[in-house]
């Protein structure tokens, strides 16, 4: 069964960067395609990026191209995002899952999520 | 403002019959692209509950079914319980955004 477990709650100033990892467990890394979500208090999940298997390559959401970067340590089955440039906006809880094998039936496996605080 | 809109609530007393509405457009369910529903209990992340517009991962009850019609989809939940009280989302693909795409949610009390 696969796993996916995240780094801890983060505190961070305005203008700074955020890394967030996520630890594979239960399959290698490279056979999963990661994305990477956040969800504000009260709001719905918004999807940032994640690996497309049918390109081979990260795309990365409208919403924050230039801004985010998705990478992954195959050697440490564990992929990464951070997020650059942060605003009180960005405060929210940051979870990692994987898309179906086939890419388009919906996301299965979820991490537990990371809290990112973005505060002055 | 979500891509998919849903309504901000739903309620039934148990053993009831509710349902859930996704609102999407020409570019994300009317394309066909499949919708995708998730349960959220509180402080949890979200969990896959139907694929593929009517498809139940394995250990989710006949209980909740999913179906589509143009540009919209609904998740039916049947014979309501009291462990059935939630957040859940409506998810899909956008060909216009070019990524994937979430309601906003609907909370469902069971009375």
């Amino acid at each position: 069964q696969v796993q996916l477990v995240q780094s801890g709650a983060q505190v961070k100033k305005p203008g700074a960067s955020v890394k967030v990892s996520c630890k594979v467990s239960g399959d290698r890394l490279t056979e999963l395609s990661i994305q990477w979500l956040r969800q504000a208090p009260g709001k719905g999940p918004e999807w940032m990026g994640g690996f497309d298997p049918e390109h081979a390559e990260t795309i990365y959401a409208q919403n924050f191209q230039g801004r985010v970067t998705m990478t992954e340590d195959a050697s440490a089955d564990t992929a990464y995002m951070e997020l650059r440039n942060l605003t009180s906006d960005d405060a929210a809880m940051y979870f990692c899952a994987t898309a179906s094998t086939d890419y388009w039936s919906g996301f299965p496996h979820w991490g537990q999520g990371a809290l990112v605080v973005v505060s002055s | 403002q979500s891509v998919l809109s849903q309504p901000p609530s739903v309620s039934g007393a148990p053993g009831q019959r509710v349902t859930i509405s996704c609102t999407g457009s020409r570019s994300n369910i009317g394309a066909r692209y499949d919708v995708h529903w998730y349960q959220q209990l509180p402080g949890t992340a979200p969990k896959l509950l139907i694929s593929g517009d009517d498809d139940r991962p394995s250990g989710v009850p006949d209980r909740f079914s999913g179906s589509r019609s143009g540009t919209s989809a609904s998740l039916a939940i049947t014979g309501l319980q009291a462990e059935d009280e939630a957040d859940y989302y409506c998810h899909s693909y956008d060909n216009d955004l070019g990524g994937w795409v979430f309601g906003g949610g609907t909370k469902l009390t069971v009375l």
